[in-house]
């Protein structure tokens, strides 16, 4: 089944525990891009990667990091993780930075720091 | 600034009626924009694209309009039902088609 993977689906973590949420598609997709999602702030872009070793800052990129070392995984990493970053996740991915078939979207990770 | 709007936060709609729901844009030239719909606390899915150079796109029940002058698409499903509850997006093409970026999102309650 075509699909893009999160894990894990729920984490709950303390301030400054370093964590990575895993993200891979099996569809063969040169786009992927993360997401945070809060209420009434809707969906803002954190990172995405047009291919391999190319990766962009979206609108919200301060305190995350993302790498693109093969083309099915595009992992975020928290190096520092704060009570702000408490939040749903969604990682997408599509097979042209065009989208001409729409975004494949994760089922969401949501994340709580204390 | 750049600033995408949809028309309300929530529309509530009789069944069987026609729900139209509009997304605007500002500093944004698209060459594309698509709806999507998320239900709560999933992902959202990807139901239309439509080009700058189309000015209609139908799938079924929905239908997408694209007025690249008055910088706005509307989207409609006609015959509505209870099971088209959700929250719909647009999304459009930042930077000659590199990205996109989403709307708020509108909630959408189709009541029987």
């Amino acid at each position: 089944e075509a699909q893009v993977t999160q894990n894990p689906r729920y984490l709950i973590t303390v301030t400054g525990k370093k964590l990575t949420v895993t993200c891979s598609q099996n569809m063969n997709h040169e786009y992927m891009s993360w997401y945070r999602q809060d209420p009434g702030l809707g969906l803002r872009q954190i990172y995405y990667s047009m291919n391999v070793e190319v990766t962009d800052k979206g609108d919200v990129p301060e305190g995350y990091k993302v790498s693109r070392k093969e083309k099915r995984n595009f992992p975020l990493i928290l190096e520092s993780p704060s009570p702000n970053q408490t939040s749903l996740y969604f990682c997408a991915s599509s097979l042209s930075s065009q989208g001409a078939g729409g975004y494949t979207f994760g089922s969401g990770t949501r994340l709580t720091v204390v | 600034s750049q600033k995408i709007e949809q028309n309300s936060e929530a529309l509530n709609i009789q069944e069987g009626k026609t729900a139209t729901l509009t997304c605007n844009y500002t500093n944004y030239s698209p060459a594309y924009l698509q709806w999507y719909r998320q239900d709560p606390g999933r992902g959202p899915v990807f139901l239309l694209l439509i080009r700058e150079n189309e000015k209609e796109k139908r799938k079924e029940r929905l239908k997408v309009t694209f007025d690249t002058t008055l910088k706005q698409s509307l989207f409609h499903i006609t015959a509505s039902q209870p099971a088209d509850s959700a929250t719909y997006l647009c999304a459009l093409d930042d930077n000659y088609g590199q990205n996109f970026v989403f709307g708020p999102g509108t909630r959408l309650s189709v009541l029987p």
